[in-house]
Parts: structure tokens; C-alpha cells; sequence
């Protein structure tokens, strides 16, 4: 069974510190890869897409890498706000998926304390 | 623009009573999703459309699941006799892409509606 992995399930950091969020999925062969944010009681914000040929994206303040000989991801957030506390959801298109529906991990639970 | 809709956000049914959950997608997006998110975990794919073409349901957990799109762009996502494991979170997305199609991040991004929280007594 295809799978996605998010690691740590739950992240504490200061106001203004960098960070690192992980992904890891358990077969090479993507479609594309999107990073989510997901606020309490809302939907999902699509944060950063990537390619199956592509290595990174970057929109402001969030950079995502995207590695997938070894089946990982990291979403990489700068100067972090306490705006930006919210559950951060990894999602993988897997090749063998007819529909490119998304397979999900559970999510960090980011919060940045002021 | 607008983005994906969904209605209604709150339901609250009893056990063995039917629902219809409701689905606006973005207008002009040829491919729609629904997916099943439980506390604390990720959404799971439950059923896709092309336009007005099922083309996947692979993850409806039961007969009891039937989604709908009859004009290729509202969908209705319908529980008969729930229960209380099938209360959650269903979301919906829209996409402008066919899967299948290669393309650019713009054709392959899936847009998420809020969702609507489905509790069964």
C-alpha cells in the first residue's frame, strides 16, 4: 500500500525561528506533490505544488524540496510567524493512482509562540 | 474568483437516516474529488469524476456511498442508512486537468472546498 509519512506529528517552535517539516512516501514513481495548510474547522490552503521533474518551489517565506529517489519532501519555513500555526498536510499524486487523487499523511501541527 | 463551495458545512443526522452533501466546484474544472478526513488524520480519497464520468471510486467505503455529477459540474456526495463511523469531514476538490494529462501546476492543482462536518448520533 502506497503511503505518506509526516514527521513530527506536532512542532512548538519560537516566533522568528526557521523550521523544517517532513514528508516521506513509499514509492518513487509521482505525478506531483502538494504541501497544504489546514487551519482548525476550515479546508485545505494549497501552499507549494511540485512536479514529478521539478526539485523545489518557493513562494515567499516557504521553500519545498522535493527528493524522489529517496522518497522524501521538506517544507521549509523562514522567520516563522504566529500566523503561520496551523496543521501542515503533505499529499503525493502516485503514478498507479488512474484519478491523481492525493494520498495524505496526518499532518504536523505547527504553533509558533509569540 | 470563487473558489470550491461546499453545503452544508454542519450536519448532524441521526443513525439510518440518509444525507446529501453538496459540491460547487470551481467553475470550468473538469476533474472533481471527494475525499474523507477522520479527526486528527489526513483526507482519503473516496471518488472521482471527469466532467460528468465517475471514472474512479475505488474508496467508497461501502455500497452505502453513491456521488453524483449528472451535469459535470455540481456534485452530490449521498450517505444512505449512516452511521456513526461515517462521521468526518467530507471535502471536496476541483482541478482544471484531466488526470492523465500532463501539464503544468496550474492544470494539476487541486483546490479544496471547507468541507462539510458530518456527525452521527
Amino acid at each position: 500500500k502506497q503511503e505518506v509519512t509526516q514527521i513530527p506529528a506536532a512542532l512548538s517552535v519560537p516566533e522568528g525561528e526557521n523550521l523544517v517539516l517532513n514528508c516521506s512516501f513509499t514509492d518513487s514513481a509521482i505525478y506531483n506533490l502538494q504541501w497544504f495548510r489546514q487551519d482548525p474547522g476550515k479546508g485545505l490552503t494549497s501552499l507549494l505544488l511540485i512536479q514529478s521533474s521539478q526539485r523545489e518551489q518557493t513562494s515567499g517565506r516557504l521553500n519545498a524540496s522535493l527528493d524522489k529517489s529517496s522518497g522524501r519532501s521538506t517544507l521549509y519555513i523562514a522567520a516563522s510567524q504566529p500566523g503561520d500555526s496551523a496543521t501542515y498536510l503533505c499529499a503525493v499524486a502516485f503514478s498507479s493512482g488512474s484519478a491523481r487523487q492525493l494520498t495524505f499523511g496526518s499532518g504536523t501541527q505547527l504553533t509558533v509562540l509569540p | 474568483g470563487a473558489g470550491v463551495s461546499q453545503s452544508p458545512r454542519y450536519k448532524v443526522a441521526k443513525r439510518g437516516q440518509d444525507v446529501a452533501l453538496r459540491c460547487d466546484p470551481i467553475s470550468g474544472h473538469v476533474s472533481l474529488f471527494w475525499y474523507q478526513q477522520a479527526l486528527g488524520q489526513g483526507p482519503e480519497f473516496l471518488t472521482y469524476f471527469q466532467n460528468e464520468a465517475q471514472l474512479d471510486k475505488s474508496g467508497l467505503p461501502s455500497d452505502r456511498f453513491f456521488a453524483e455529477r449528472p451535469e459535470g459540474s455540481v456534485s452530490t456526495l449521498k450517505i444512505q442508512r449512516t452511521q456513526q463511523e461515517d462521521s468526518a469531514v467530507y471535502l471536496c476538490a476541483s482541478s482544471l486537468s484531466k488526470a492523465g494529462l500532463a501539464g503544468d501546476r496550474s492544470y494539476n492543482e487541486q483546490f479544496f472546498g471547507p468541507g462539510t462536518r458530518l456527525t452521527v448520533l
